[in-house]
């Protein structure tokens, strides 16, 4: 299995600002996930994080909109930038261990 | 392009009743399903996960089976209780890179 922790959270951000959410793993894995809930909606992948490469962005998603950094095989972070109400969303990183794909707590965000 | 698609997409039920939460997904050329629970505000945590190989999973008071040709599985729970209520989310893997495509999710409501 996989422990993951993120920060922070939850956040109220205003309008036109920038969030960077950390995501920590317990353990060494190569490939990290974001992915966005957005309210009363399912799970959507944002971007593909490996260790040593430049994230891989699912369509409708952009790195300059949200860049991600992958340092080292347990951490990553997501950086919301220039926020937007419509970007008001859980936030949740996720490791596959084993086949088997564990989620962080997530991070409430709402921008005012 | 994988579509996941959860019925009912919410269900209410008084305590010690047996349920069935269905998903169907469009293209049966999948790698593994995963069935998770999610609690208001919170994050995902993983419940059972099923193998392209594999019929069905059992863990306690839940079994998910899984019928690859015909693009379907079921959650079935047993005795339900009022702890059982959230939001379950069926999930297929397509070994696109691990990536998981999500169901809408059926949110359950288990009345003592």
């Amino acid at each position: 299995s996989a422990v993951i922790s993120q920060k922070p959270s939850r956040d109220i951000c205003q309008r036109g600002t920038s969030l960077t959410i950390q995501c920590q793993v317990d353990s060494q894995v190569t490939m990290m996930f974001w992915y966005r809930q957005q309210p009363g909606q399912s799970l959507t992948l944002i971007a593909t994080a490996n260790q040593g490469s430049e994230a891989t962005y699912e369509s409708g998603f952009v790195i300059d909109k949200f860049p991600i950094s992958r340092p080292n095989l347990t951490f990553s972070t997501l950086t919301v930038s220039n926020m937007s109400p419509e970007d008001s969303s859980i936030y949740l990183c996720s490791v596959v261990v084993t086949y088997e794909q564990y989620f962080g707590p997530g991070t409430r965000l709402t921008v005012t | 392009k994988q579509e996941v698609t959860q019925i009912p997409a919410a269900l209410s039920v008084p305590e010690g009743e047996n349920l069935v939460l269905n998903c169907s997904f469009t293209d049966s050329a999948i790698y593994n399903l995963q069935w998770f629970r999610q609690d208001p505000g919170k994050g995902l945590t993983s419940l059972l996960l099923i193998q392209s190989s594999q019929r069905e999973q059992t863990s306690g008071r839940l079994n998910a089976s899984l019928d690859k040709s015909s693009g379907r599985s079921t959650l079935y729970i047993a005795a339900s209780q009022p702890g059982d209520s959230a939001t379950y989310l069926c999930a297929v893997n397509n070994n696109a890179g691990n990536m998981l495509t999500f169901g809408g999710g059926t949110r359950l409501m288990v009345k003592p």
